[in-house]
């Protein structure tokens, strides 16, 4: 059974309509990770969540937001899609100690149009 | 320069033969992982190391925690095991997960 779980697989979003991607893991693992992933290109992490704990990259758009409203879901918010922010957008838990695996999920492709 | 380094970026191959990709990595961690992607598709992990060699089936991990370097080997390589091969350093203190840029093999019949 899948154990981190991305929904939609496929989004179709409209150039500047707000759009909610959302995570579920089913570990009650301590950290999930938003990553954005565009063609050829190696995830780049957005954010993350250390439990209530939320941790930003510097050079993450304020146009993404996320929110975690429990352990178990985690949501990523974009305001306003452009159409630079078509991507594959991940997913990723881990228990937060050191040493301990990351999960995936199967992500969501996001296509602004 | 990434944190986390990946080479070959592109690597071909033809089937049957041994495959190393090589990830170098410049932050302190407390794990590394190799995860594997089809195109399109999700990531899935293969390995997480903090120490040692790892083996599952034809696939070999091995990391130098001192040098800072790991490696994953495909012995007997087949066509189905061409993806987008990556690995990713856990940052111990940060609780980051960060990627390297990724090798894309393509084992050829």
């Amino acid at each position: 059974d899948a154990m981190v779980i991305q929904n939609p697989r496929y989004q179709v979003t409209q150039f500047g309509k707000p759009v909610t991607l959302s995570c579920s893991q089913t570990l009650n693992h301590n950290v999930m990770y938003w990553y954005q992933q565009k063609s050829s290109q190696a995830p780049k992490l957005l954010f993350h969540y250390y439990d209530k704990d939320f941790n930003n990259e510097a050079d993450t758009p304020d146009n993404f937001q996320s929110r975690r409203p429990n352990t178990s879901f985690c949501f990523l918010d974009i305001r306003s899609p452009g159409l630079g922010d078509a991507a594959m957008y991940l997913c990723a838990t881990s228990r937060g100690d050191a040493g301990t695996e990351a999960f995936f999920g199967q992500g969501t492709r996001l296509t602004v149009v | 320069k990434n944190e986390v380094e990946q080479s070959p970026q592109n690597l071909t191959a033809q089937e049957g033969e041994f495959i190393t990709i090589n990830c170098s990595y410049s932050v302190g961690i407390s794990a590394l992982h190799w995860l594997q992607q089809h195109p399109g598709g999700g990531i899935v992990s293969l390995f997480m190391l903090s120490s040692g060699k790892k083996k599952h089936g034809r696939l070999i991990a091995t990391i130098n925690i001192q040098e800072k370097h790991s490696s994953l080997h495909i012995t007997a390589s087949h066509p189905r095991d061409s993806a987008v091969y990556i690995c990713a350093a856990h940052g111990g203190a940060t609780n980051k997960l960060i990627f390297g840029t990724g090798t894309l093999l393509a084992v050829q019949p």
